[in-house]
């Protein structure tokens, strides 16, 4: 199975201020038909998952440019450029290159 | 406007059973795979199960093996989650999700396994 691991767990950060969430995979992400499936999502206190970006640095519909993915092989990171309070939850990592399983990170909990 | 909208938690005992429904709208629901999601209270996400298409293909998280059966109506637009002989260690909202991208994802429904 493929482990994913977040760093830092828990992110205290200023509003207006950039942060960044590491992510690293077991093994590479990269799948046989060249693509990198490695999703990012965000779940604001007491509301479903939502998901920002996938393979690896497309924003999904609606997000905010402030939002940003990049990385490759086993190395991601997420970040805010300026955080805003509604950025506030936790942040999770996702891969489904290898599956089953599919395999998410620990989750990066994300306070002001 | 796509939804999904989970339905059929509760409490339930150990070695009790559930079934959990997920009903689809907004999209044509027979041309995705779909998932079951879920999160044990104050934890972190961990996938449970999925559906190909067709329901030709199911895989499992190896800790629910053996006990829950995943399964699909397309005419209905509907997901299914039967779950037996649950354990404590099973309680969790249960999130459907569409695809194995897991774009889109419902509300959620609180299955709590106690005596």
């Amino acid at each position: 199975d493929v482990v994913m691991t977040q760093s830092p767990l828990s992110l205290s950060v200023t509003l207006g201020q950039p942060a960044s969430i590491s992510c690293r995979s077991s093994q590479s992400l990269v799948h046989n038909d060249g693509n990198t499936y490695l999703n990012w999502f965000q779940q604001r206190p007491g509301q479903s998952p939502r998901r920002l970006i996938y393979k690896v640095s497309n924003r999904d519909s609606g997000v905010p440019d402030r939002f940003s993915g990049s990385g490759s092989g086993t190395d991601f990171t997420l970040k805010i450029s300026r955080v805003e309070a509604e950025d506030v939850g936790v942040y999770y990592c996702m891969q489904h290159t290898h599956w089953p399983p599919w395999t998410f990170g620990q989750g990066t909990k994300v306070e002001i | 406007e796509v939804q999904l909208v989970e339905s059929g938690g509760g409490l339930v005992q150990p070695g009790g059973s559930l079934r959990l429904s997920c009903e689809a709208s907004g999209f044509t629901f027979s041309s995705y795979w779909m998932n079951w999601v879920r999160q044990a209270p104050g934890k972190g996400l961990e996938w449970v199960a999925n559906i190909k298409q067709d329901g030709s293909e199911k895989y499992y998280v190896d800790s629910v093996k053996g006990r829950f059966i995943i399964s699909r109506d397309n005419a209905e637009n509907s997901l299914y989650l039967q779950m037996n002989s649950l354990r404590a260690e099973d309680t969790a909202v249960y999130y459907c999700v569409r695809a194995t991208s897991f774009a889109v994802w419902g509300q959620g429904t609180m299955v709590t396994v106690s005596s």
